[in-house]
């Protein structure tokens, strides 16, 4: 069974980069069937993709984020990554991973990780 | 980019009873539309792919329905445990979009 796992600071300060990194356990991210991604969630609010990678290192961002995000794949150690430079409050949301089928056809995130909460503050 | 507009934000509805969601795309999504489940302190829970085919697991009452820009998630008779955060979400153009929500509320 695939499970996700993020991990990371809890705290980040302003301006500063924040960085997570998910670990894949129970399947392969070097699979030519999945795309891994980044989902973001404030506190109370709704869910925003972030960006995929595959396991080539082919990236998708959110444009909206597109200047400040960087994700990375490391296969030797079934991982992936996310970094967002030049944080603010507005970046403060619980970070969670996920993986995407892409074969046989384009399917939606699933499973998910249980997610990390990230706070921006001084 | 897609923006994906759901209805009612909250939806109160007695146990036993129906409840129907509905999620509206700016452009068509084809059937790449999925619903998923959210509970307080947890992750998004997959019920919906493929705008009406259930994930590994979801019982026989949640269906989906729609294609285009329209579609409906029904849950039938409601259980104590449904009483979530629904969210919808297109994956037929990047950026995969979200709805905003519709909270499941007890009557």
């Amino acid at each position: 069974q695939l499970q996700l796992q993020e991990s990371g600071p809890g705290l980040v300060k302003p301006s500063e980069t924040l960085s997570l990194t998910c670990t894949v356990s129970g399947g392969s991210i070097s699979s030519s069937s999945y795309y891994w991604g980044w989902i973001r969630q404030p506190p109370g609010k709704g869910l925003e993709w972030i960006g995929s990678i595959y396991y080539s290192g082919s990236t998708y961002y959110n444009p909206s984020l597109k200047s400040r995000v960087t994700i990375s794949v490391d296969t030797s150690k079934n991982q992936f990554s996310l970094k967002l430079s030049s944080v603010t409050a507005a970046d403060t949301a619980v970070y969670y991973c996920a993986r995407r089928s892409v074969v046989p056809a384009a399917m939606p995130f699933d499973p998910w990780g249980q997610g990390t909460l990230v706070t921006v503050s001084s | 980019e897609i923006v994906m507009t759901q209805s009612p934000a909250t939806l109160s509805v007695s146990p036993g009873e129906r409840a129907t969601l509905s999620c509206r795309a700016s452009q068509s999504v084809s059937s790449n539309l999925a619903w998923y489940q959210q509970k307080p302190g947890q992750a998004p829970r997959l019920l919906i792919y493929g705008a009406s085919t259930r994930a590994t697991g979801i019982p026989a009452r949640f269906s989906g329905s729609g294609s285009g820009t329209e579609f409906t998630l029904t849950i039938s008779s409601l259980q104590s445990e449904d009483f979530a955060v629904y969210y919808c979400q297109q994956y037929n153009n990047w950026p995969g979009t979200f709805g905003q929500g519709t909270k499941l509320e007890i009557k």
